[in-house]
């Protein structure tokens, strides 16, 4: 069966400091792989999503960028964090776009 | 990129009662897929409509897919404190893109 770690639950990091979120799937190839944050009560922004390795697409500029270095690897990072990048951070894979999406237990991460 | 619209943002009601939340569009879908997610954790699946006027029924849960398939709606008969939580809907083909999401509570 297929799985999806994701890791750290929780971190807690100051400004200007780095950021590296890892994300890994078990059990299927060539997943499609994503990233999303979600504020406080509010919904699923996608940030970045990738089709297979070394692609990329990203949804919104800011202080983020992903990379996917293996089939079933995908990273999530800063340079520099910024206090408006606290939240709570998911992976997700799909067999497809257009199939169910399966998610990480996510990321909480604040910015102090 | 096709927005999916959900309302109401927000829903708080008691036991026992029931509701429907929507999920609207101005696109085609091909299919449609609707999570609910529990605080802390991530979405899980609830349901994927496909045809034009579907109904599919998950227990107290009845979901429909509108005939032009540009939107959804999602009933809850005597809800349970158990039903709390974010319901979001995806449309496909759409990249896995969200809608903002209904927040449900429901109080014993």
């Amino acid at each position: 069966s297929q799985t999806i770690h994701q890791w750290p639950a929780t971190l807690v990091q100051p400004v200007g400091s780095p950021l590296s979120l890892e994300c890994t799937v078990e059990g299927t190839s060539n997943p499609n792989l994503y990233w999303y944050r979600q504020a406080a009560g509010r919904g699923l922004q996608l940030l970045f999503y990738s089709v297979g390795i070394g692609q990329i697409s990203s949804e919104v500029p800011q202080n983020l960028s992903a990379s996917r270095p293996q089939d079933r690897q995908f990273i999530l990072s800063s340079k520099k964090l910024l206090l408006s990048d606290s939240g709570f951070y998911l992976c997700a894979w799909s067999v497809t776009t257009n199939t169910e999406a399966f998610f990480g237990q996510g990321t909480r991460l604040t910015v102090v | 990129t096709q927005l999916l619209e959900q309302s109401p943002q927000f829903l708080s009601i008691q036991e026992g009662e029931n509701l429907t939340v929507y999920c609207n569009s101005s696109s085609v879908f091909s299919s449609l897929q609707w999570y609910r997610q529990e605080p802390g954790e991530g979405p899980v699946l609830l349901v994927t409509v496909v045809t034009g006027g579907e109904v599919k029924k998950l227990k107290r849960l009845t979901f429909q897919f509108g005939d032009a398939r540009k939107d959804s709606s999602l009933h809850i008969t005597a809800a349970q404190p158990g039903d709390t939580g974010l319901y979001l809907c995806a449309g496909a083909p759409n990249d896995m893109r969200f809608g903002a999401g209904t927040r449900l509570t429901v109080k014993p």
